[in-house]
């Protein structure tokens, strides 16, 4: 089955920019989508189709993705940034996730 | 806006089923697939499976085949989902969610329904 690998954890510092990776055996060859989730709430999402940015998502937020990796990218993070993140994508007409990572603004 | 609006928490036995709904609003109900999710205490979101309500075609993750059944009621704009057997590792939050509009994304999901598995 379709894996996608994520690191646990990532620290950043207010102000700078926070860099979540997502692997996967081509991934590049599919879409991507990136969720926030804050403790006890509902996954947000924040990018979809690798790139793109819905209404209410902060202009910080961006995403990448080509070979095996794709990339959210956050500018400028703020306190407010901190929470879960999860990539997905779609392999065989199946929803995976990653397993997630978890942002520290600090 | 678009709104998913899912029934409240259940406490269940195990063997015994629960039936999680799932009432859109919003948007065109009938034009986009539901997706089920569930996420077990401090866990990551592990996928169910889908189902359009315009076609009634679905689709289920293998780990759920034979114990999960996903329905849909187009005249109330309602989306169900069935677990049977329940089991305790099948305490969770168990969300809908729509791509309403934004390809085969996850845009849109409910505020969960917490479903405990307990003797």
């Amino acid at each position: 089955s379709y894996e996608l690998t994520q690191p646990p954890s990532v620290s950043v510092s207010p102000g700078q920019t926070a860099t979540i990776t997502c692997s996967g055996n081509k991934l590049g060859d599919r879409f991507v989508y990136w969720y926030q989730q804050k403790p006890g709430q509902s996954p947000v999402m924040v990018i979809y189709q690798d790139t793109k940015r819905p209404s209410g998502s902060p202009e910080r937020f961006s995403g990448s993705n080509s070979g095996n990796t794709a990339t959210l990218t956050i500018s400028g993070t703020q306190a407010m940034d901190e929470a879960d993140y999860y990539c997905q994508a779609w392999d065989s007409s199946t929803v995976v996730f990653g397993g997630g990572t978890k942002l520290t603004v600090l | 806006q678009v709104q998913l609006m899912q029934s409240g928490a259940e406490v269940k036995k195990p063997g015994a089923s629960v039936k999680v709904s799932c009432k859109a609003s919003g948007y065109t109900f009938s034009s986009y697939d539901i997706n089920w999710v569930r996420q077990a205490p401090g866990q990551g979101p592990e996928w169910m499976g889908w189902m359009n309500p315009n076609s009634g075609n679905r689709g289920y993750a293998q780990k759920f085949q034979g114990r999960v059944t996903m329905t849909t009621n187009t005249a109330t704009s309602t989306a169900y989902m069935e677990l049977s057997s329940l089991r305790s590792e099948d305490t969770a939050v168990y969300y809908c969610a729509s791509p309403a509009g934004f390809g085969s994304s996850l845009a849109y999901w409910g505020q969960g329904t917490l479903v405990t598995v307990s003797s």
